[in-house]
């Protein structure tokens, strides 16, 4: 898996969007973009994933660049339960040996 | 979305003893499932790789015969921490990967915490 660069902490006021970046730039062709967080004593969370395009859920909306060197990870309307770690992962789908491994992710604090 | 589970959710033992920590998947089969471990305050860290029917393989630094996994079904796998001490206590999360449509999506348990004293 390609390696990911995410800032460590990151705070939000609740209600607000939050952003959150990461940066994959050696990312390959056929690797997608994951997004999971992890609330506190809690196992790792799904949020959203994406190829090249722009992808929303119920959870969040990601946008990657056009080079795809990059996403982003906008929770729209922030609320303290969102308070977690967030990990941006880059994984292959389709065949072969690929495993998910978690780099340092970012913080997300939500302030009231 | 496709259910992981995990048992017990936490365990306290003695130094020496040995702990069990099972992995279910429950509404899809898992050929393969994971085993991460996380420190407080660090990442999840993955320790071995498990296929059905077959040895796990362990990631370089991790003690295969500490840290015993068994996958003997496609929805079960176990994690054996054999003569634990209390630097092994740690939270210890599983994960399923779910082969349908050749799509290798992995899903995550909830975590075991574990506690040696």
């Amino acid at each position: 898996d390609a390696k990911t660069t995410q800032p460590p902490s990151m705070d939000c006021a609740e209600g607000r969007a939050a952003n959150l970046p990461c940066n994959h730039s050696t990312i390959s062709g056929n690797e997608y973009v994951y997004w999971y967080r992890q609330i506190h004593s809690q196992g790792p969370q799904y949020i959203i994933h994406g190829l090249k395009n722009n992808e929303t859920n119920e959870m969040a909306s990601l946008i990657i660049t056009e080079d795809r060197k990059s996403s982003t990870l906008i929770l729209p309307h922030a609320t303290l339960r969102d308070t977690a770690v967030y990990y941006c992962i880059v994984r292959a789908l389709f065949g072969g040996y690929q495993k998910v491994t978690f780099g340092t992710g970012t913080k997300l604090q939500v302030i009231p | 979305g496709a259910v992981v589970s995990q048992h017990p959710s936490w365990v306290i033992c003695k130094s020496g003893t040995s702990v069990k920590i099972e992995c279910r998947s429950l509404d899809f089969q898992a050929t393969t499932m994971f085993w991460y471990r996380q420190f407080p305050k660090q990442s999840l860290m993955l320790m071995a790789t498990s296929n059905e029917g077959s040895k796990a393989t362990y990631e370089q630094g991790v003690e295969k015969d500490k840290f015993l996994i068994n996958h003997a079904s496609l929805t079960l796998s176990t994690l054996t921490v054999t003569s634990a001490h209390p630097e092994d206590s740690s939270f210890y999360i599983c994960s399923a990967r779910d082969r349908t449509s050749g799509i290798y999506e992995q899903y995550f348990g909830p975590g075991t915490r574990l506690t040696v004293t």
